[in-house]
Protein backbone atom coordinates (compact mmCIF):
# COMPACT_ATOMS: atom_id res chain seq x y z
CA UNK A 1 0.00 0.00 0.00
CA UNK A 2 1.87 3.49 -1.25
CA UNK A 3 1.87 6.35 1.01
CA UNK A 4 1.57 9.70 0.09
CA UNK A 5 3.86 10.52 -2.97
CA UNK A 6 4.97 13.49 -4.37
CA UNK A 7 6.40 14.52 -7.24
CA UNK A 8 8.86 16.17 -8.28
CA UNK A 9 11.58 15.82 -5.35
CA UNK A 10 13.72 18.69 -6.22
CA UNK A 11 12.67 21.88 -8.42
CA UNK A 12 15.08 24.56 -9.07
CA UNK A 13 13.43 27.65 -10.65
CA UNK A 14 14.39 31.60 -10.96
CA UNK A 15 12.40 34.29 -9.40
CA UNK A 16 9.07 35.20 -11.32
CA UNK A 17 8.58 31.74 -12.89
CA UNK A 18 5.59 29.55 -12.12
CA UNK A 19 5.93 26.11 -10.65
CA UNK A 20 3.17 23.14 -9.74
CA UNK A 21 3.99 20.41 -7.56
CA UNK A 22 1.92 17.43 -7.45
CA UNK A 23 0.58 14.75 -4.11
CA UNK A 24 -1.04 11.65 -4.36
CA UNK A 25 -3.03 10.65 -1.27
CA UNK A 26 -2.43 7.54 0.72
CA UNK A 27 -5.15 4.91 -0.82
CA UNK A 28 -8.45 5.72 0.26
CA UNK A 29 -7.57 9.30 1.76
CA UNK A 30 -10.09 11.93 0.76
CA UNK A 31 -8.42 14.93 2.10
CA UNK A 32 -5.36 16.43 1.29
CA UNK A 33 -3.35 19.09 2.96
CA UNK A 34 -0.52 20.99 1.68
CA UNK A 35 2.43 22.73 4.41
CA UNK A 36 5.50 24.83 3.42
CA UNK A 37 8.51 23.90 5.61
CA UNK A 38 11.44 26.72 5.42
CA UNK A 39 14.75 25.26 6.45
CA UNK A 40 15.12 25.03 10.30
CA UNK A 41 11.59 26.06 11.03
CA UNK A 42 8.41 23.20 11.32
CA UNK A 43 6.18 23.25 8.60
CA UNK A 44 3.29 26.20 8.31
CA UNK A 45 -0.36 25.35 6.86
CA UNK A 46 -0.71 26.35 3.36
CA UNK A 47 -4.72 24.84 2.63
CA UNK A 48 -6.49 21.87 2.75
CA UNK A 49 -8.83 20.18 -0.14
CA UNK A 50 -11.43 18.22 0.20
CA UNK A 51 -14.34 17.32 -2.16
CA UNK A 52 -11.95 19.12 -5.02
CA UNK A 53 -12.97 22.63 -3.50
CA UNK A 54 -10.44 24.23 -1.03
CA UNK A 55 -11.83 24.15 2.78
CA UNK A 56 -9.62 25.92 4.90
CA UNK A 57 -6.50 28.04 4.43
CA UNK A 58 -3.49 29.18 6.27
CA UNK A 59 -1.76 32.83 6.20
CA UNK A 60 -0.41 32.41 2.83
CA UNK A 61 -0.81 34.89 -0.51
CA UNK A 62 -3.06 34.52 -3.24
CA UNK A 63 0.03 33.34 -4.97
CA UNK A 64 -0.18 29.81 -3.90
CA UNK A 65 -2.90 28.06 -5.40
CA UNK A 66 -4.41 24.67 -5.09
CA UNK A 67 -6.72 21.87 -6.90
CA UNK A 68 -7.80 18.94 -6.01
CA UNK A 69 -8.86 16.18 -8.64
CA UNK A 70 -12.22 13.38 -8.89
CA UNK A 71 -9.09 10.91 -7.54
CA UNK A 72 -8.30 12.96 -4.87
CA UNK A 73 -5.06 13.86 -6.12
CA UNK A 74 -3.89 17.47 -5.32
CA UNK A 75 -1.71 19.82 -7.11
CA UNK A 76 -0.18 23.22 -5.41
CA UNK A 77 0.62 26.33 -7.77
CA UNK A 78 3.08 28.80 -6.88
CA UNK A 79 2.88 32.05 -8.72
CA UNK A 80 5.57 34.92 -9.82
CA UNK A 81 8.03 32.73 -7.34
CA UNK A 82 10.21 34.94 -4.93
CA UNK A 83 13.18 33.64 -3.32
CA UNK A 84 11.48 33.20 0.09
CA UNK A 85 9.50 30.25 -1.54
CA UNK A 86 12.61 28.18 -1.30
CA UNK A 87 11.46 25.47 1.15
CA UNK A 88 10.25 21.91 1.64
CA UNK A 89 6.53 21.83 0.59
CA UNK A 90 4.64 18.86 2.07
CA UNK A 91 1.57 16.60 1.54
CA UNK A 92 -0.43 15.68 3.84
CA UNK A 93 -3.35 13.13 3.14
CA UNK A 94 -6.11 11.62 5.97
CA UNK A 95 -8.89 9.19 5.84
CA UNK A 96 -11.37 10.33 8.55
CA UNK A 97 -11.13 12.71 11.08
CA UNK A 98 -10.66 10.14 13.94
CA UNK A 99 -6.71 8.93 11.65
CA UNK A 100 -3.97 11.14 12.11
CA UNK A 101 -2.74 12.62 9.05
CA UNK A 102 -0.12 11.11 6.97
CA UNK A 103 2.48 13.05 5.53
CA UNK A 104 4.71 12.42 2.23
CA UNK A 105 8.69 13.37 1.88
CA UNK A 106 8.18 16.64 0.32
CA UNK A 107 9.00 18.64 -2.93
CA UNK A 108 12.44 20.50 -2.08
CA UNK A 109 11.62 23.71 -4.49
CA UNK A 110 15.13 26.01 -4.52
CA UNK A 111 14.11 30.09 -6.14
CA UNK A 112 17.52 31.05 -7.51
CA UNK B 1 -4.77 27.25 19.00
CA UNK B 2 -2.71 26.53 21.92
CA UNK B 3 1.05 27.52 21.96
CA UNK B 4 3.57 25.03 22.59
CA UNK B 5 6.64 25.45 24.05
CA UNK B 6 9.57 22.27 24.06
CA UNK B 7 13.58 22.48 24.15
CA UNK B 8 15.12 23.36 20.96
CA UNK B 9 17.92 20.25 21.37
CA UNK B 10 18.72 17.17 23.41
CA UNK B 11 21.21 14.89 23.43
CA UNK B 12 21.44 11.38 24.58
CA UNK B 13 23.34 8.26 24.24
CA UNK B 14 22.45 4.65 22.59
CA UNK B 15 20.46 2.46 24.89
CA UNK B 16 19.27 5.44 27.04
CA UNK B 17 15.89 6.71 27.83
CA UNK B 18 14.96 10.13 26.27
CA UNK B 19 11.90 12.50 27.93
CA UNK B 20 11.17 15.21 26.24
CA UNK B 21 8.61 17.47 27.56
CA UNK B 22 6.49 19.95 25.67
CA UNK B 23 4.68 22.96 27.53
CA UNK B 24 0.76 24.25 26.67
CA UNK B 25 -0.69 26.28 29.34
CA UNK B 26 -3.31 27.17 27.07
CA UNK B 27 -4.21 23.65 25.93
CA UNK B 28 -7.84 24.20 25.29
CA UNK B 29 -10.45 21.33 26.73
CA UNK B 30 -10.74 19.55 23.15
CA UNK B 31 -7.84 19.93 22.26
CA UNK B 32 -5.21 16.85 22.06
CA UNK B 33 -1.16 16.37 22.11
CA UNK B 34 -0.05 15.09 19.44
CA UNK B 35 3.60 14.12 18.92
CA UNK B 36 5.46 13.80 15.07
CA UNK B 37 9.01 12.53 14.19
CA UNK B 38 10.70 14.09 11.46
CA UNK B 39 14.01 12.85 9.90
CA UNK B 40 16.34 15.10 7.40
CA UNK B 41 14.40 15.37 4.10
CA UNK B 42 11.37 13.63 4.91
CA UNK B 43 7.84 14.36 5.99
CA UNK B 44 6.95 14.73 9.65
CA UNK B 45 5.48 10.93 10.80
CA UNK B 46 2.79 10.10 13.66
CA UNK B 47 4.36 9.31 17.29
CA UNK B 48 1.57 9.31 19.23
CA UNK B 49 -1.48 11.05 20.61
CA UNK B 50 -2.94 11.15 23.94
CA UNK B 51 -5.60 13.29 26.02
CA UNK B 52 -4.84 12.78 29.38
CA UNK B 53 -3.10 10.38 31.84
CA UNK B 54 -0.99 8.19 30.35
CA UNK B 55 -0.77 6.45 25.91
CA UNK B 56 1.46 3.81 25.33
CA UNK B 57 2.20 1.92 21.97
CA UNK B 58 4.74 0.26 20.63
CA UNK B 59 7.49 2.71 19.42
CA UNK B 60 6.94 5.82 22.91
CA UNK B 61 4.79 6.60 25.82
CA UNK B 62 3.35 9.62 26.28
CA UNK B 63 2.51 11.20 30.27
CA UNK B 64 0.31 13.85 30.62
CA UNK B 65 -0.70 15.12 33.98
CA UNK B 66 -4.42 15.81 35.09
CA UNK B 67 -3.87 20.07 34.82
CA UNK B 68 -2.68 19.10 31.30
CA UNK B 69 -0.27 22.03 30.87
CA UNK B 70 2.35 19.84 29.77
CA UNK B 71 2.88 16.50 28.59
CA UNK B 72 6.34 14.38 28.19
CA UNK B 73 7.20 12.02 25.17
CA UNK B 74 9.26 9.01 26.62
CA UNK B 75 11.08 7.51 24.03
CA UNK B 76 12.69 3.70 25.72
CA UNK B 77 16.54 2.64 25.30
CA UNK B 78 16.92 5.25 22.23
CA UNK B 79 19.21 4.17 18.90
CA UNK B 80 20.67 6.41 16.79
CA UNK B 81 18.15 5.66 14.71
CA UNK B 82 16.01 7.91 16.83
CA UNK B 83 17.73 11.06 15.98
CA UNK B 84 15.47 13.44 14.62
CA UNK B 85 13.54 16.57 15.08
CA UNK B 86 10.17 15.95 17.34
CA UNK B 87 7.15 17.85 17.49
CA UNK B 88 4.62 18.34 20.16
CA UNK B 89 1.41 19.84 18.61
CA UNK B 90 -1.69 20.58 20.32
CA UNK B 91 -5.40 20.87 18.78
CA UNK B 92 -8.40 19.04 17.62
CA UNK B 93 -8.55 14.78 17.36
CA UNK B 94 -9.11 15.01 14.27
CA UNK B 95 -7.47 14.07 10.47
CA UNK B 96 -9.07 16.99 8.94
CA UNK B 97 -7.72 19.51 11.00
CA UNK B 98 -4.76 22.16 10.02
CA UNK B 99 -2.15 20.92 12.33
CA UNK B 100 0.16 23.69 13.98
CA UNK B 101 3.79 23.17 14.25
CA UNK B 102 6.47 25.01 16.03
CA UNK B 103 10.07 24.40 16.06
CA UNK B 104 10.78 21.16 17.42
CA UNK B 105 13.07 19.53 19.49
CA UNK B 106 16.28 18.05 17.81
CA UNK B 107 17.56 14.74 19.61
CA UNK B 108 20.57 13.95 18.81
CA UNK B 109 22.14 10.46 19.35
CA UNK B 110 25.31 9.54 20.09
CA UNK B 111 27.14 6.07 20.51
Amino acid sequence: DAGVTQSPTHLIKTRGQQVTLRCSPKSGHDTVSWYQQALGQGPQFIFQYYEEEERQRGNFPDRFSGHQFPNYSSELNVNALLLGDSALYLCASSLSPDQPQHFGDGTRLSIL
Amino acid sequence: LAKTTQPISMDSYEGQEVNITCSHNNIATNDYITWYQQFPSQGPRFIIQGYKTKVTNEVASLFIPADRKSSTLSLPRVSLSDTAVYYCLVGENSGYSTLTFGKGTMLLVSP
